[in-house]
């Protein structure tokens, strides 16, 4: 699979807070851009993903950005609350990050 | 519920012995994947299936792991002599999507959790 490394690994927030994580891929062919959200004892969620065509896309509190020249697209949440409290991960052709765990402080 | 359906939860086995996960992908989704997760990390590719096809394997899955998927519907993956390093969790994830292999959106289910004693 592709190379994807995300950052940070863990990321405290206060409630209200915005919160980026970002996502950078080795594969400049690479045209799907997911990001997934994961609770204990779930399997992993697509909360939203981008396609290479536009460079931006929001979802009420969550957005994708992409910058395809630098090879990487970030996770904007707005807002944050106490359920965005959970790991966040990014994924390539077949591969995944290695997670950051997001909580977000009362 | 019309999720992806796992089975068991959880497996608890001696080193050596072998065992067997199911998967039941959501209805009609041609993309069957298999992945593992240890704690930590996010999921490691093992394989794919499109409808009874397996295309992809990871240079992860060694000659003990073997998974099958005969009617293109669900699929099972079987591990034989277990290892105390196999112990991790089992992701399966369907998609509906025809294109390229890994470039579409991945519907998980809640896993195997396998613990080898």
């Amino acid at each position: 699979g592709e190379n994807v490394e995300q950052h940070p690994s863990t990321l405290s927030v206060q409630e209200g807070d915005s919160a980026v994580i970002k996502c950078t891929y080795s594969d400049s062919a690479s045209n799907y851009f997911p990001w997934y959200k994961q609770e204990l004892g779930k399997g992993p969620q697509l909360i939203i993903d981008i396609r290479s065509n536009v460079g931006e896309k929001k979802d009420q509190r969550i957005a994708v950005t992409l910058n395809k020249t630098a090879k990487h697209f970030s996770l904007h949440i707005t807002e944050t609350q106490p359920e965005d409290s959970a790991v966040y991960f990014c994924a390539g052709k077949l591969s995944f990050g290695a997670g950051t765990t997001v909580t977000v402080r009362a | 519920d019309t999720g992806v359906s796992q089975n068991p939860r959880h497996k608890i086995t001696k080193r050596g012995q072998n065992v067997t996960f199911r998967c039941d992908p959501i209805s009609e989704h041609n993309r069957l994947y298999w992945y593992r997760q240890t704690l930590g990390q996010g999921p490691e590719f093992l394989t794919y299936f499109q409808n009874e096809a397996q295309l992809e394997k990871s240079r992860l899955l060694s000659d003990r792991f073997s998974a099958e998927r005969p009617k293109g519907s669900f699929s099972t993956l079987e591990i034989q002599r277990t290892e105390q390093g196999d112990s991790a969790m089992y992701l399966c994830a369907s998609s509906p999507q025809p294109g390229t292999g890994g470039n579409e959106k991945l519907f998980f289910g809640s896993g195997t959790q396998l613990s080898v004693l």
